[in-house]
């Protein structure tokens, strides 16, 4: 079965400095991992995925996530934090299809990102 | 939240009750899901479903139950059983191509 660990509860940084929200996964097999947004009562949105190919993967808002195969980690980045960034992130992975064809996320319990100004 | 609509946003009831919280997508997506949200524990699989008429237990179907009578619609029905039913709720669709889960808004259920 696959797992995700998202280290910290809460990040907090000053606007206009890097932002990383970190992630570890488990999984048998190569994963899919995924990155999304939740604000304040909504759903989730997508950000970025890693299914294969370049390590370094960019998604929306100018996020980017790199994929480390040896260290089981897909920590998502941002190299200068928003204010609007400050919102609940989930990183969430799912077996290759050849274990799990019917496309189940394991989620993270979830990162709070405070940007302050 | 994409072509994925839950309603409603908030709901309310009391303790013994069922209650139906509806799905609906026009994303023309196979696959759909259903998950719970408690704070700080991210989301859990309740149900999900591939295909019309064919759905599987989650993590944590017990005292839940669905029914995927058409494509387009995965009702989520809370039955007296659940024991903790006051949560979050939420839907998901997937693009079998991209493999990216799409997001309804949310239902907020309250049982007192």
């Amino acid at each position: 079965a696959q797992s995700v660990a998202q280290p910290e509860d809460q990040v907090n940084v000053a606007e206009g400095n890097p932002l990383t929200v970190k992630c570890t996964y488990s999984v048998s097999g190569n994963p899919y991992l995924f990155w999304y947004v939740q604000y304040p009562n909504r759903g989730l949105q997508f950000l970025l995925k890693y299914i294969t190919g370049d390590n370094l993967v960019k998604g929306s808002y100018g996020f980017e996530a790199e994929f480390n195969k040896s260290q089981t980690s897909f920590h998502l980045k941002k190299p200068s934090a928003l204010v609007s960034d400050s919102a609940l992130y989930f990183c969430a992975v799912r077996a290759p299809r050849t274990t799990d064809s019917w496309g189940k996320l394991q989620f993270g319990a979830g990162t709070q990102v405070v940007v302050t100004p | 939240d994409g072509g994925i609509t839950q309603s409603p946003k908030y709901l309310f009831r009391k303790e013994g009750q069922n209650v139906t919280l509806s799905c609906e997508q026009n994303l023309n997506h196979d696959a759909m899901y259903w998950y719970r949200q408690d704070p700080g524990q991210g989301l859990r699989l309740i149900y999900y479903s591939q295909i019309v008429n064919d759905f599987q237990k989650g993590d944590i179907a017990e005292g839940y139950s669905v029914s995927r009578e058409k494509k387009e619609s995965f009702p989520l029905t809370v039955t007296s059983a659940q024991k903790n039913p006051t949560a979050f709720y939420l839907c998901a669709s997937r693009n079998r191509e991209t493999y990216e889960q799409y997001f309804g808004p949310g239902t907020r259920l309250t049982v007192t």
